[in-house]
């Protein structure tokens, strides 16, 4: 079975202080590695997909990479309205659906 | 450009009822999946629509049903409501094999 998980649950930083979300997946035949935001109350915003082990994607101050066993959401001088939870979900050879992580919940200090 | 849209936006039934929830794709997509997402955890996969038949179901009970129509819209039917029913019901579209789902806003559902 496949699974999915975030570490760590919560994590709150600075205004301009850099750091980084972890996704750990067991996906049998990774398929695609997803990265979404979410506002409380709202649904999933996509931000990336990777495919294979070595990819990396940015947008702003968010970089994704991926290696065989984990993808790591970097987060550079991070501002106030980067604050939101992080889900990170997996898709297998066998399917369609993905498989959530638990979320990692941001919040960034003025 | 219409991005995936779903109604209602709130809910709050009693034990026992049925619900029936409504999503619209994104436009150019056929393809919709439905997840549950309990408080302060992932969403979970409930099944999938594409060609208004059902391509693929999560661990879900019987009471989980949809349907898709012919315009790619879907519903997601609960019966015999449970409290633990109680969560944001995600819809997200697709085109054909793509990769990526595009979540709408959910519903949220209170059992009472």
């Amino acid at each position: 079975e496949d699974q999915v998980t975030q570490s760590p649950e919560a994590l709150r930083l600075q205004e301009g202080e850099s750091s980084s979300l972890n996704c750990s997946y067991t996906v049998s035949g990774l398929r695609g590695l997803f990265w979404y935001r979410q506002d409380p109350g709202k649904g999933p915003e996509f931000l990336f997909t990777l495919y294979s082990a070595g990819e990396e994607k940015e947008k702003e101050r968010l970089k994704a990479t991926l290696t065989k066993k984990e993808s790591f959401l970097h987060i550079t001088a991070p501002k106030p309205e980067d604050s939101a939870t992080y889900l990170c979900a997996g898709k297998n050879n066998a399917g369609n659906m993905l498989t959530f992580g638990g979320g990692t919940r941001l919040m960034v200090k003025p | 450009d219409a991005g995936v849209t779903q109604s209602p936006t709130h809910l709050i039934k009693t034990r026992g009822q049925q619900v029936t929830l409504r999503c619209s794709p994104k436009s150019g997509h056929d393809t919709v999946s439905w997840y549950q997402q309990a408080l302060g955890q992932g969403p979970q996969f409930i099944f999938q629509y594409y060609e208004e038949e059902e391509r693929q179901r999560g661990n879900f009970p019987d009471r989980f049903s949809g349907h898709q129509f012919p315009n790619y819209s879907s519903e997601l039917n609960v019966n015999a409501l449970l409290l633990g029913d109680s969560a944001l019901y995600l819809c997200a579209s697709s085109s054909g094999q793509a990769e990526t789902q595009y979540f709408g806003p959910g519903t949220r559902l209170l059992v009472l």
